[in-house]
């Protein structure tokens, strides 16, 4: 197992809380990343990060905010959940870039927003 | 931008007999290429990747894919099928080149290997 925790693991929430995942690694990669998957569509970049305090939006960033204060913790936040952000978030390592670099994955979290 | 296909969504086959998962890539300059299983309510876990060298690559699972760069593609191979294969199979590229880069996937090939 690469070394990442996700949690919560499982979560239902209603239409327009906020909602929080977390990720953390013992790896102490530089690079985190979070992806979407949903079916038809594969996985998808959410928001990716090179360092603490340093983020950049990946390819379905709408809707989503993170935050890195330390290396060892990767935060997803949905600010006002939909229920078109139904999906499982999985949360990524890798030692440095994509360029190359293995990208290591965790067990995913299932959120449904009802 | 770059691009993946998996131009199937299922691939079927019996327990004993080879398999192969298609892949074909689109990216500007050389590739960087993956290959991924996910299990059932499981993430994904790394089986292989072409940085460069030998176009074919051997992982793990006795898994192995061959690069080529011609036809653009990087099939996904096994001699002989397990029933425990049966599982999502992602392929994905990332462009060689400076700077950070993602890695974008495929949508990904359902295996399903019968006894």
């Amino acid at each position: 197992d690469a070394g990442i925790t996700q949690s919560p693991r499982h979560k239902v929430t209603e239409t327009g809380t906020p909602v929080t995942l977390r990720c953390h690694q013992t790896e102490n990669h530089r690079y985190m990343y979070w992806y979407r998957q949903d079916p038809g569509h594969g996985l998808r970049l959410i928001h990716y990060s090179y360092g603490v305090k340093d983020t950049d939006k990946g390819e379905v960033s709408d809707g989503y905010s993170v935050s890195r204060s330390k290396t060892e913790d990767f935060l997803l936040t949905l600010e006002s959940a939909t229920s078109s952000q139904t999906s499982v978030y999985f949360c990524a390592i890798s030692e440095e870039g994509a360029r190359g670099n293995t990208i290591y994955f965790g067990e995913g979290s299932w959120l449904t927003v009802v | 931008a770059q691009s993946v296909a998996q131009p199937e969504d299922q691939v079927n086959v019996a327990e004993g007999n080879p398999l192969t998962v298609k892949c074909t890539y689109s990216v500007s300059g050389n590739p960087y290429l993956f290959w991924y299983v996910q299990y059932p309510n499981r993430g994904l876990q790394f089986l292989l990747k072409y940085i460069t060298g030998d176009n074919l690559v051997k992982g793990s699972y006795g898994f192995e894919a061959e690069f080529n760069k011609s036809q653009t593609s990087f099939h996904l191979k096994k001699p002989s099928a397990l029933v425990s294969d049966s599982a999502l199979y992602f392929c994905a590229v990332s462009p060689e080149g400076d700077g950070y880069s993602t890695l974008t996937f495929g949508k990904g090939t359902m295996l399903l290997v019968s006894p």
